[in-house]
């Protein structure tokens, strides 16, 4: 089965800082893709990448950037976090037209 | 932690009983479409896929209908556990481009004993 793994599940970081949220997957899949998960309004798309130094923006790409140095690792950082990007982030790649999802990582930011 | 499902109409069912998840989707040029199953704490996880020359096809205790012609997608799940208590979303995909899909707001389903 194929993999996707997200660093964290749970992670609490204050007003400012530089977040780094971390995803691996372990299939050689070309497409990874970043979604915040919050109450309402469904997954929304951040960024996503379909090759190695790829990347393309999603729906809502203000406040995020990401970074793909490798094929199986796709990393979304914020710049300087701010209260109104705690949310469910979810992390997920594909080869064909179905989606792998990570376990998602809980940011809150105080 | 807040629940994903807090703010979705809930579909609540006896066990026992058959389940039904509508969707409708917003893109007639969508050609695949997909369910999704999520419980809390997890990510979402694939249950059953469809492409548009299709209008049914049935999985392990689940079927997938399509209705193109009102674009309308249903999830049904047959003799529904308490397992499958969860929040379901429904992805349409459009063909081309990369690879991207579009998700729906999702269901929660709640199974009662």
């Amino acid at each position: 089965d194929v993999k996707v793994t997200q660093s964290s599940r749970y992670l609490v970081k204050r007003t400012g800082e530089k977040v780094f949220l971390e995803c691996v997957q372990d299939m050689d899949h070309e497409n990874m893709f970043w979604y915040r998960q919050d109450p309402g309004l469904g997954l929304r798309l951040i960024y996503f990448s379909y090759d190695v130094k790829m990347k393309e923006k999603g729906d809502i790409p203000e406040g995020y950037s990401v970074s793909r140095e490798k094929k199986e690792r796709f990393s979304l950082i914020l710049e300087s976090a701010s209260t109104n990007q705690t949310s469910m982030y979810l992390c997920a790649s594909s080869l064909d037209r179905g989606y792998t999802f990570g376990s998602g990582t809980r940011l809150t930011v105080v | 932690g807040e629940s994903v499902g807090l703010h979705l109409p809930t579909l609540s069912v006896q066990e026992g009983d058959n389940s039904i998840i509508n969707c409708a989707y917003s893109n007639s040029a969508s050609d695949y479409f997909i369910w999704y199953k999520q419980e809390s704490g997890k990510g979402p996880q694939f249950i059953i896929d469809i492409r548009s020359n299709m209008d049914k096809r049935q999985g392990q205790r689940v079927t997938v209908l399509l209705n193109k012609t009102v674009k309308h997608l249903s999830l049904q799940i047959a003799a529904t556990q308490p397992g499958d208590s969860a929040v379901y979303f429904c992805a349409e995909n459009l063909s081309g481009g990369y690879n991207k899909l579009i998700f729906g707001a999702g269901t929660r389903l709640a199974v009662h004993p």
